[in-house]
This record gives structure tokens, C-alpha cells and sequence, in this order.
């Protein structure tokens, strides 16, 4: 059984375009984060929500716009995708907020915008 | 500017060496937690520490937490193939994690 689950797993399309990446945990988790990893592999938080509330909700264009309809769920959506916006993006869960617990990662929806 | 900086960027061995690596910050956190992340899928938790000068071990890996929680170490014994990835440390303080930009290591047979 896959703990976080992400969709999809590769994303390829046009500037300008508005697309979601859907996430799912079945861990029973509160928490949920939305991270970007660019090229060069650096890992930055972009969005956390607890128990369907945003908590943390870093210097991110208003383009992305993250919806929790359930702790389970926690996608996130992208207006006029920029070719900045190529990277790959993580959805993660935890058992409480971030601190010394530990995050479980999806597998990764790499995004390429032309 | 990146809250944590990693060094080195990119460690490459022979299969057998020993390595260390390196998390430093001018931040206090309270806790520091290692991932490792292999191409094409998400980082993976290897230890967390919470205790200034905390040393804790996980079969050939060793982490230590500076006295100050401003920094920490991974060290590898021995180092296998099966040790190549990414390596991240992340710091949190009042429910924030960052992490830092990571060391890639590469382990030769």
C-alpha cells in the first residue's frame, strides 16, 4: 500500500496553461506540505496545511492555490504556468506539525513546462 | 541565502571509504533530521536529533547534533554502493522545517 500517493507522476505542457497534481496519504496524518525541488535538488517548502487548515504559506506566486477537501487530500493548483515553474514538486504528510517528527514524501510529480 | 548550508555539494568514493558530511546554520533548531533521497523518488528519514551534542548511530551511519543545535554530521564507515543519494538535513524550530540544499554522494564499486 503506498503511503502518499501523488498524480501525476509527469506533467508536460505549454506555457500559460493551468493544470493540478492531486495527492493523496492513507496514513491518518494532520498535516500535509506541498514542496518544490529545482534543479539543483534544493527542497523548499511552499504550502503546509493542518487538519484541511493552511499553516504555513511561503513567498509562492498566487498562481499555485493548494485545496485540502479532507485530511487525506491535498492538491494543489497552477494558473498560468510559467516555464519557471519546471521542477519537481513533492507532497508530503506528518502525524503532527513539523518538528522532530518525521515527513513521508510521494514519489514526485515532475513538471516541464515548454 | 539558504538557512542550511551542506558541504560538500558533491562527494564522490570508492566503495570501502570512510565520509563525512556537513550541516551548518547561524540558526538554533530545536530538532535536526537526516533524509536520504534516491533518484526519482521522494527523501526518506534516516534520524532525528533533538539533544546538543546528541550522537546517535544507525548501523554504519553516524549523526551527531552540535552542542550549539546550529550544526550536525553524518558520518559513513565503510561506504557501499547502497549508500549513493542525496543526502538532506532539515531543521525545525516552532513547527517550520527547512531544508538544506543537500550533499550528493556517489559510492564507486
Amino acid at each position: 500500500d503506498t503511503a502518499v500517493s501523488q498524480t501525476p507522476k509527469y506533467l508536460v505542457t505549454q506555457m500559460g496553461n493551468d493544470k493540478s497534481i492531486k495527492c493523496e496519504q492513507n496514513l491518518g496524518h494532520d498535516t500535509m506540505y506541498w514542496y518544490k525541488q529545482d534543479s539543483k535538488k534544493f527542497l523548499k517548502i511552499m504550502f503546509s496545511y493542518n487538519n484541511k487548515e493552511l499553516i504555513i504559506n511561503e513567498t509562492v506566486p498566487n498562481r499555485f492555490s493548494p485545496k485540502s477537501p479532507d485530511k487525506a487530500h491535498l492538491n494543489l493548483h497552477i494558473n498560468s504556468l510559467e516555464l519557471g515553474d519546471s521542477a519537481v514538486y513533492f507532497c508530503a504528510s506528518s502525524p503532527g506539525l513539523a518538528g522532530a517528527v518525521e515527513q513521508f514524501f510521494g514519489p514526485g510529480t515532475r513538471l516541464t513546462v515548454l | 541565502t539558504q538557512l542550511l548550508e551542506q558541504s560538500p555539494q558533491f562527494l564522490s568514493i570508492q566503495e570501502g571509504e570512510n565520509l563525512t558530511v556537513y550541516c551548518n546554520s547561524s540558526s538554533v533548531f530545536s530538532s535536526l533530521q537526516w533524509y536520504r533521497q534516491e533518484p526519482g523518488e521522494g527523501p526518506v528519514l534516516l534520524v532525528t536529533v533533538v539533544t546538543g551534542g546528541e550522537v546517535k548511530k544507525l548501523k554504519r551511519l553516524t549523526f551527531q547534533f552540535g552542542d550549539a543545535r546550529k550544526d550536525s554530521s553524518l558520518h559513513i564507515t565503510a561506504a557501499q554502493p547502497g549508500d549513493t543519494g542525496l543526502y538532506l538535513c532539515a531543521g525545525s524550530n516552532n513547527n517550520d522545517m527547512r531544508f538544506g540544499a543537500g550533499t550528493r554522494l556517489t559510492v564507486k564499486p
